[in-house]
């Protein structure tokens, strides 16, 4: 069954650094996205990305966060500068059409220090 | 008024119980509506769509009302295998169709 991967399961950064969080969506699928969740909170939507823009993004997501889809597998999220509150999990997930069911990949944990 | 708003719980059942979770949304031209299950440090994981007229997948039967703008889970025969937090999740009408999560009920299924 296809899934989505994401790398690395777990990031440990200096605050002020950057890092960029990998994922590989579902092949055939069109819509992307990313998400985070801080220890204890919900899940919330950070970015959505369709036809190689961004399609609708957060407050949080602000000039700090960047997405890029590089080649025809990879969705990037970047983040130019980390702060301490940025320490969370980070999942990716991707659907076949806006509608569709949306698969989450396994997430990276993101620890900064 | 929250946009997705669950009980977050925690419910500890006994094994065999039947248990119900519910959750109201604010948007009422949302669409989709989805129970994801979610264990600790763990990506959400589908459950099942949930449409207007009910559905049910083995123990589980999930219902809307949309004129209420509420969805309801319902889990019979409790296994530990349950323990988890479930997410009541609606998709924003807001052309991306991005996902709102609830806050998530925490389900505890004691032996």
């Amino acid at each position: 069954e296809p899934e989505v991967t994401q790398t690395p399961s777990h990031q440990v950064t200096q605050m002020g650094q950057e890092v960029i969080l990998r994922c590989v969506p579902i092949s055939n699928h069109l819509y992307f996205y990313w998400y985070r969740q801080i220890l204890g909170q919900k899940v919330e939507f950070l970015v959505s990305f369709y036809n190689n823009e961004i399609s609708e993004k957060s407050e949080i997501f602000d000039d700090q966060f960047s997405v890029e889809r590089p080649d025809g597998s990879n969705f990037t999220l970047k983040i130019r500068s980390t702060k301490l509150e940025d320490s969370a999990m980070y999942f990716c997930a991707s659907g076949g059409r806006h509608t569709d069911t949306q698969y989450f990949g396994p997430g990276t944990r993101l620890t900064v220090l | 008024r929250k946009e997705v708003e669950q009980d977050p719980g925690p419910f500890n059942v006994p094994e065999g119980a039947t248990v119900a979770f519910n959750c109201t949304y604010s948007n009422s031209a949302s669409q989709s509506f989805f129970w994801y299950r979610q264990d600790c440090r763990k990506e959400p994981k589908l459950l099942m769509s949930v449409y207007s007229s009910g559905n049910e997948d083995g123990r589980f039967t999930a219902q809307l009302n949309r004129a209420s703008q509420y969805i309801s889970l319902l889990i019979r025969d409790s296994k530990l295998s349950d323990s988890a937090t479930y997410l009541c999740v609606v998709n924003s009408p807001s052309g991306t169709y991005k996902y709102i999560f609830g806050t998530g009920t925490r389900l505890k299924v004691l032996a």
